[in-house]
């Protein structure tokens, strides 16, 4: 079985521009997080999915936004990169939201704002 | 969310033991005791985890203490491939709040 799968797996992108990060869940996994992890430390939650709808949010501006589709697949957007969202963003998939075990990390999109 | 407490760095010598520390003083009744661990250009991958008594996997076994303020994850036989950042994570309903984690070199 294909685990969690994310794309691109780099990215180079400008200040200002915006970007669209992917991620398909495991097969029967409803929710989806995202984290970001800046460089020497650990994961930080940015969002999580079920069903489609949002169910949580961390401490990251509205530059950042997600949504999750009928097929629980997730797409994660930024708006007007900073040099300090370079990072590695990560999708973790679930079988249910506020599921603290069972998460299956993808590999990771390392993104890099020049 | 609780926190925790971890060293930042241990070293370990192949095929022995280790063990992994954790402090989270404010666990609530609730909060499970969870482990992953990240291996270099990896996402995080799940270990173990507990909620009051020791737990064994085929990975690592979780010691819990009886006030449940520590628990340490227990390598047995550390090989080259468990080098990596381990997290201790608490949590109940809420999503994964990471820690900077111990980041564990293994020697030949």
């Amino acid at each position: 079985d294909a685990g969690v799968t994310q794309s691109p797996t780099h990215l180079i992108k400008t200040r200002g521009q915006h970007v669209t990060l992917r991620c398909s869940p495991i097969s029967g996994h409803k929710s989806v997080s995202w984290y970001q992890q800046v460089l020497g430390q650990g994961p930080q939650f940015i969002f999580q999915y079920y069903e489609k709808e949002e169910r949580g949010r961390g401490n990251f501006p509205d530059r950042f936004s997600a949504r999750q589709f009928p097929n629980y697949s997730s797409e994660l957007n930024v708006n007007a990169l900073l040099l300090g969202d370079s990072a590695l963003y990560l999708c973790a998939s679930s079988l249910v939201a506020g599921s603290v075990y069972g998460y299956t990390f993808g590999s990771g999109t390392r993104l890099t704002v020049v | 969310d609780a926190k925790t407490t971890q060293p930042n760095s241990m070293e370990s010598n192949e095929e022995e033991p280790v063990h992994l520390p954790c402090n989270h003083s404010t666990i609530s009744g609730t909060d499970y005791i969870h482990w992953y661990r990240q291996l270099p250009s990896q996402g995080p991958e799940y270990v173990i985890h507990g909620l009051t008594s020791n737990v064994n996997n085929r990975m690592a076994s979780l010691a819990i203490a009886e006030d449940r303020k520590s628990s340490t994850l227990i390598l047995h036989r550390a090989t080259l491939r468990d080098a990596a950042v381990y997290y201790c994570i608490l949590g109940s309903q809420g999503n994964l709040i990471f820690g900077k984690g111990t980041k564990l070199s293994v020697k030949p």
